[in-house]
């Protein structure tokens, strides 16, 4: 089945060391995301890739990076974690849309960060 | 800029109906509607495009009106398995790459018991 599949489902880190969370799919899909869900909120974009074009939100703290090496795969990069980044970092994916309502968004089962 | 729901939180039993509404200041192009289990990742439910555009399916159906800002989404009769929380997200920008984003509102956690 066409999926979008996140690794790992479970991360703990240590205050201040780097970690990188992967995230693939087999859907083909043109757009890729990075959510960032703390407990009982929204998700908040961090950035997206349109192809291979990055797009970074104007918010999103220099510690998140983000990489695409290609249609499949997409990683995020924190690189100092701090307490505040404990959350449920979710990738999804979908069609590039031309016109001016988007489309459906499939996300992964995300990945639960902890900072100790 | 985030669009907001309402209620926060509604609690029914099996059977009753439920209307969650999402509103914007800003004009709004297109309303998706998800619905995220505890613990899960969001998964969509529908889409609005026009204004005045009506959609459903199953017992679930949103409608849009483009001149008020504002979607709402209906959930009638109830089952067990649509307890969670519905999210309405918005494009979060303007053009083709504005056209990828959503912003998604705060959500409305749905309850429903037995």
């Amino acid at each position: 089945d066409a999926m979008v599949i996140q690794n790992p489902r479970y991360q703990v880190t240590q205050f201040g060391k780097p970690v990188t969370l992967s995230c693939s799919q087999t859907l083909n899909h043109n757009v890729m995301y990075w959510y960032q869900q703390k407990s009982s909120q929204a998700p908040k974009l961090l950035f997206h890739y349109y192809d291979k074009d990055f797009n970074n939100e104007a918010d999103t703290p220099d510690n998140f990076q983000s990489r695409r090496p290609n249609t499949s795969f997409c990683f995020l990069d924190i690189r100092s974690p701090g307490l505040g980044d404990a959350a449920m970092y979710l990738c999804a994916t979908s069609r590039r849309s031309f016109g001016q309502g988007g489309d459906e968004q499939f996300f992964g089962p995300g990945t639960r960060l902890t900072v100790l | 800029q985030q669009p907001v729901q309402s209620p926060q939180a509604v609690i029914l039993r099996e059977g009753e109906d439920a209307v969650i509404n999402c509103s914007s200041s800003k004009a709004l192009y297109s309303v998706h509607w998800y619905r995220q289990k505890h613990g899960e990742a969001p998964v969509f439910l529908m889409i609005l495009l026009k204004g005045g555009e009506q959609k459903g399916h199953d017992k679930i159906s949103a409608s849009f009106n483009e001149k008020k800002q504002q979607s709402s989404l209906y959930l009638t009769a109830s089952q067990l398995s649509y307890s969670g929380t519905y999210f309405c997200g918005t494009r979060g920008g303007l053009g083709i790459q504005g056209a990828q984003k959503l912003v998604f509102g705060q959500g409305t956690r749905l309850t429903i018991n037995p």
